[in-house]
């Protein structure tokens, strides 16, 4: 069974919209880590938010807020104000504390932002 | 700072040839890790390192991959033999320490391309 399941694999998204990325995970421990990250063309994955299964604030980093249900387990990312420089692959992923090795990524989903 | 570096940006080899990639991470940090990528997949775990030592090599595909950081600081992943399936993005992270809260910073990976 996937741990991470992003069920959203393109969205296209007009300009200064706000865009809902969504994600559920899948995990039996009570402490893990739940993360998303950036990956332009270019490749490199940038980091940009945590969220974990302890915090009872919703993360937020600027634009970027992590809308995090943890009964539902669905962590989803929410982009403010979206820029047409926020077109990418956006991954969510998971680190179980058990598993403090790795973290298991999502397959991801690619945004578009249109002019 | 200096963030995550990968030497080669690219490689191109043929099959059944042996291959050495690059990971420098960021300085200070003990815990380092390596996925592999494929096209159109999120990042895959291959192996982890807490200083000098294998954590977890779990992820290895097959003992034609090996790891090593004998300094507790740059870490080489050995390819040997080849395959075209091993064709894929390697990307490597590192994280302060290795507990369910730290962030792993990824460099820009290397891109290996097997003929």
């Amino acid at each position: 069974a996937q741990k991470i399941t992003q069920t959203q694999p393109g969205m296209f998204v007009q300009e200064k919209e706000a865009v809902t990325l969504d994600c559920t995970y899948d995990t039996s421990d009570q402490s893990y880590g739940l993360f998303w990250y950036k990956q332009p063309s270019s490749g490199e994955m940038i980091f940009l938010i945590y969220q974990g299964s302890y915090d009872e604030q919703n993360a937020t980093e600027g634009r970027y807020s992590l809308n995090f249900q943890k009964a539902r387990k669905s962590a989803n990312l929410v982009i403010s104000a979206s820029q047409l420089g926020d077109s990418a692959m956006y991954f969510c992923a998971m680190r179980e504390a058990d598993r403090d090795d790795k973290i298991i990524f999502g397959k991801g989903t690619r945004l578009h932002i249109l002019p | 700072g200096a963030g995550v570096s990968q030497t080669p940006s690219n490689k191109v080899t043929e099959k059944g040839k042996y291959v050495e990639l690059r990971c420098d991470p960021i300085s200070g940090h003990t815990a380092l890790y390596w996925y592999r990528q494929s096209l159109g997949q999120g990042p895959e775990f291959l192996i982890y390192f807490q200083g000098t030592g294998a954590a977890d090599d779990s992820g290895l595909p097959n003992d034609r991959f090996f790891a090593v950081r004998p300094e507790g600081s740059v870490s080489t992943l050995k390819i040997q033999r080849t395959e075209r399936g091993d064709s894929a993005v390697y990307l490597c992270a590192s994280s302060p320490t290795s507990g369910s809260a730290d962030t792993q910073y990824f460099g820009p990976g290397t891109r290996l391309t097997v003929l």
